[in-house]
């Protein structure tokens, strides 16, 4: 276990729509990143928070945005839903004094 | 996209033999990561190392950097079917963000 959860653990969603993904970190963990993982490929860096204030965006549209909050949770919110936005999403809380990353166990998304 | 490729793309080996994948990059790092994904749910932390480093031992892994040719390699020795998973190498480039660039990932499969 990596201390890292993620809520819900499956998601259907239709074209158009929005969603809200959440993550609770590891307490003492300041920095969470979002990654996205298609079937099949490597997961890919969305954007990372450090004390809550964006710290470095992959390239992702502007409909994907985030928030962390004081106590180690932290938002993802895609708008207008697009098909190939169907992938698991996984994020991430890492210490201040170490590189290492822990996982949680991801939100997969399927847009109908 | 994805930073690098992993070779083999899949492997298929009898438990107790060795496993070795290889990771190749394309831009400065670091560091490199190694992670296991079981059934396309979170990812595993295994192992880091430094860019100035060149090889790293934990338990019944080894991985070894040559930054000069931007690859690693991931040996997993008497493996197990417990070992059974994909296993994706990540480079972290130089600068504030420790955002992690996975590369396409190798799929183990450990046969009893």
């Amino acid at each position: 276990e990596t201390g890292v959860t993620q809520s819900p653990t499956h998601l259907i969603k239709t074209r158009g729509q929005q969603v809200t993904l959440r993550c609770s970190s590891q307490s003492g963990h300041n920095t969470v990143s979002w990654y996205q993982q298609a079937l099949g490929q490597g997961p890919q860096f969305i954007f990372q928070y450090y004390r809550e204030e964006e710290n470095g965006r992959g390239n992702f549209p502007p409909r994907f945005s985030g928030l962390q909050f004081p106590n180690y949770s932290s938002e993802l919110n895609v708008n207008a839903l697009e098909l190939d936005d169907s992938a698991l999403y996984l994020c991430a809380s890492t210490a201040d004094t170490t590189d290492t990353q822990y996982f949680g166990p991801g939100t997969r998304l399927t847009v109908l | 996209s994805q930073q690098g490729e992993e070779d083999p793309q899949a492997l298929s080996i009898q438990e107790g033999e060795n496993a070795t994948m290889n990771c190749s990059y394309k831009t400065s790092i670091n560091n490199l990561q190694w992670y296991r994904q079981n059934s396309g749910r979170g990812l595993v932390h295994l192992i880091l190392i430094r860019s100035n480093e060149r090889e790293k031992h934990s338990g019944r892994l080894r991985v070894t950097l040559d930054t000069s040719k931007k690859s690693s390699s991931l040996l997993i020795t008497a493996s197990r079917a417990a070992d059974t998973a994909s296993y994706f190498c990540a480079t972290v480039p130089p600068g504030n963000t420790d955002k992690l660039i996975f590369g396409t990932g190798t799929r183990l499969q450990v046969f009893p």
